[in-house]
């Protein structure tokens, strides 16, 4: 069966400093993958998404940045975290006809 | 993909019917109606999805009019369990890409 894996679930980082959440998919293969931010009490915002290794897209102008280094993995970046930023990080990929299934998510509070 | 409209919040009692109800004027004619749950510090969960009349699985039913133009998940005797937040999505039929927008969703709290 397929599933999506996250990590960290909770991250408490201080502004300036880096950022790398990862995000992995097991038991399917050239899956798109998207990486959606949700503040609190909002609704989620996409922020990148990805049709194949390498391929980015993203969604909204922003301190973050997305790679995809290996088919089944989709990496979440920042250089230096602004305080903006904090949010609850959610990645997920699209099963077909029964939409999308998404990771338990990183809480990052940036202080 | 059509933008869809439900209410901000709703209450409820344990043991009622709850009905949320979804607008989508302009959704196209490819266009599925799905609805996702999402509970505190958690993903959203896929629950139903419909193209028109009435879906029932073992979570919900779903209800759309032959117009399509609007939908209402059916949610049969809610427990303190459904307090969550539902979405409601028009989505392709496509099973390639397709980027979802969620917008702020129902947000349901259920008492005692």
């Amino acid at each position: 069966s397929q599933t999506i894996h996250q990590w960290p679930a909770t991250l408490v980082q201080p502004v300036g400093s880096p950022l790398s959440l990862e995000c992995t998919v097991e038991g399917t293969s050239n899956p798109n993958l998207y990486w959606y931010r949700q503040a609190a009490g909002r609704g989620l915002q996409l922020l990148f998404y990805s049709v194949g290794i390498g391929q980015i897209s993203s969604e909204v102008p922003q301190n973050l940045s997305a790679s995809r280094p290996q088919d089944r993995q989709f990496i979440l970046s920042s250089k230096k975290l602004l305080l903006s930023d904090s949010g609850f990080y959610l990645c997920a990929w699209h099963a077909g006809n029964y939409g999308y299934t998404f990771g338990s998510g990183t809480r990052l509070t940036v202080v | 993909l059509a933008k869809t409209t439900q209410p901000i919040s709703m209450d409820s009692y344990e043991g009622q019917e709850v009905n949320i109800t979804c607008s989508h004027n302009n959704i196209a004619t490819n266009d599925y109606i799905t609805w996702y749950q999402q509970f505190p510090s958690q993903g959203p969960r896929f629950i139903i999805q419909g193209y028109k009349t009435k879906v029932t699985n073992e979570v919900a039913s779903l209800f759309i009019p032959a117009d399509r133009k609007s939908s209402t998940l059916s949610l049969p005797r809610v427990s303190l369990s459904d307090t969550a937040v539902y979405y409601c999505l028009a989505t392709s039929e496509n099973t390639g890409f397709q980027k979802l927008v969620f917008g702020t969703g129902t947000r349901l709290l259920v008492s005692p």
